[in-house]
């Protein structure tokens, strides 16, 4: 069964720590793989996909990395600010057509 | 370019009781989606279409029915509400472009079921 999960379901860090979230999945035969943001009482917001090919991605603070071999991927964020708290999803596809959603990391950044 | 805009934001349904949620997006976008989010759980994708005139089941489409007579609309509909359907529903669209693939969310659908 094609599985994502997201540990931990929750993270808490002070201010200008850089911090890595992390999602695993079952079956490295991914056709790509996204990172999202949910803010409370809002929709997703996509912030980084990384396509199958791909060993990372790139934007702003945010860095994510893909190893399809260990069915990992990483959300580095550095100098976190109290702004970043939301919730983070990985969602992947194994296929062109559908999306598995992790439960999230719900992170907070402490000023 | 409003995005994607679902109908309603808010609503409460006695068990039994039938409704629509409506998904709309102005994008020309071919694909679109409807999840539901249940508390402490991800994204759960419910059907999905490919383009106009199509739909597919995704992974918990029991007790839901869709369907998408026109490209910009994607309607969910559930015929005879139950509890357990109490969820946040959200649409997403995304072109179908093998080179843009980003899903666009819309801000989602709170429905509680009594």
């Amino acid at each position: 069964k094609q599985e994502v999960t997201q540990i931990p379901a929750a993270l808490s860090v002070p201010e200008g720590e850089n911090l890595v979230l992390n999602c695993s999945f079952t079956d490295s035969a991914i056709y790509n793989l996204q990172w999202f943001r949910q803010d409370p009482g809002k929709g997703l917001t996509s912030l980084l996909l990384i396509q199958s090919s791909q060993r990372e991605q790139t934007s702003g603070r945010l860095n994510a990395s893909l190893d399809k071999s260990s069915g990992r991927s990483t959300l580095y964020i550095a100098a976190s600010q109290p702004g970043d708290s939301a919730t983070y999803l990985c969602a992947v596809s194994w296929d062109f057509n559908k999306f598995y959603f992790g439960s999230g990391t719900k992170l907070n950044v402490k000023p | 370019n409003a995005g994607v805009t679902q109908t309603p934001k808010f609503r409460v349904l006695k068990t039994g009781q039938s409704m629509t949620l409506l998904c709309a997006q102005d994008m020309n976008h071919e694909y679109m989606y409807w999840y539901r989010q249940d508390p402490g759980m991800g994204l759960r994708l419910i059907h999905y279409s490919v383009g106009e005139g199509t739909t597919a089941k995704g992974e918990v489409p029991d007790g839901y029915n869709v369907s998408r007579l026109k490209k910009q609309n994607f309607l969910l509909g559930l015929e005879s509400a139950a509890p357990s359907q109490t969820s946040v529903y959200f649409c997403a669209s995304r072109p179908g472009d093998a080179d843009v693939e980003t899903q666009y969310f819309g801000p989602g659908t709170r429905l509680l079921v009594l």
